[in-house]
């Protein structure tokens, strides 16, 4: 079975802290995501990679970094945490793709972070 | 501009009848179409894919259809179950060439009453 892992299930931290969320995979898949996801906006892509310090912006990369320098893990970093990044944070891992949408994405349980 | 969009509002019946749900989607030439259940407080699961040359994909109680020329997709359960209440997502790729990128419709609540 696939799994997906994410390093914390729930977090509080503070306006103005630096926050590491890490994701682990045990798949040997080549992509990996972060999305966010809030009531009424639907999953929302932050970042992905597809290879080992490759990254691409998502649709809302502002006041996130991300980091994958080992196959199998993918860190999202908030640089400065503000309470507008308080949400449900989930991971996800997909084989290498054709780009034609055919490979699933593995999910982890997600991570729910509240800035206070 | 590209648009997938789901049925908001919750959808509620009555155990053993036949939900379906739905998917649409605007400006987008989907090669294949996913289908995911997620379960409150947690990550999405991955239930069925239809490729745009299959009319229709069966698992057990679920059934999935794919109309390129409506640009839409249909989800059924049948004989739907209490454990069934869900959200389900519909999710394609906006694209050739963006390495495996889905982007997923805001879920439609599936509600089974016993």
């Amino acid at each position: 079975d696939v799994k997906v892992t994410q390093s914390s299930r729930y977090l509080v931290k503070r306006t103005g802290e630096k926050v590491f969320l890490e994701c682990v995979q045990d798949m040997d898949h080549e992509n990996m995501f972060w999305y966010r996801q809030d009531p009424g906006l639907g999953l929302r892509l932050i970042y992905f990679s597809y290879d080992v310090k490759m990254k691409e912006k998502g649709d809302i990369p502002e006041g996130y970094s991300v980091s994958r320098e080992k196959k199998e893990r993918f860190s999202l970093i908030l640089e400065s945490a503000s309470t507008n990044q308080t949400s449900m944070y989930l991971c996800a891992s997909s084989l290498w793709s054709t780009g034609q949408g055919g490979e699933t994405q593995y999910f982890g349980p997600g991570t729910r972070l509240l800035v206070l | 501009s590209q648009k997938i969009e789901q049925n908001s509002e919750a959808l509620n019946i009555q155990e053993g009848k036949t939900a379906t749900l739905t998917c649409n989607y605007t400006n987008y030439s989907p090669a294949y179409l996913q289908w995911y259940r997620q379960d409150p407080g947690r990550g999405p699961v991955f239930l069925l894919l239809i490729r745009e040359n299959e009319k229709e994909k069966r698992k057990e109680r679920l059934k999935v259809t794919f109309d390129t020329t409506l640009k839409q997709s249909l989800f059924h359960i049948t004989a739907s179950q209490p454990a069934d209440s869900a959200t389900y997502l519909c999710a394609l790729a906006p694209g050739s060439g963006n390495t495996g990128k889905l982007i997923f419709g805001q879920g439609t609540t599936l509600q089974v009453k016993p």
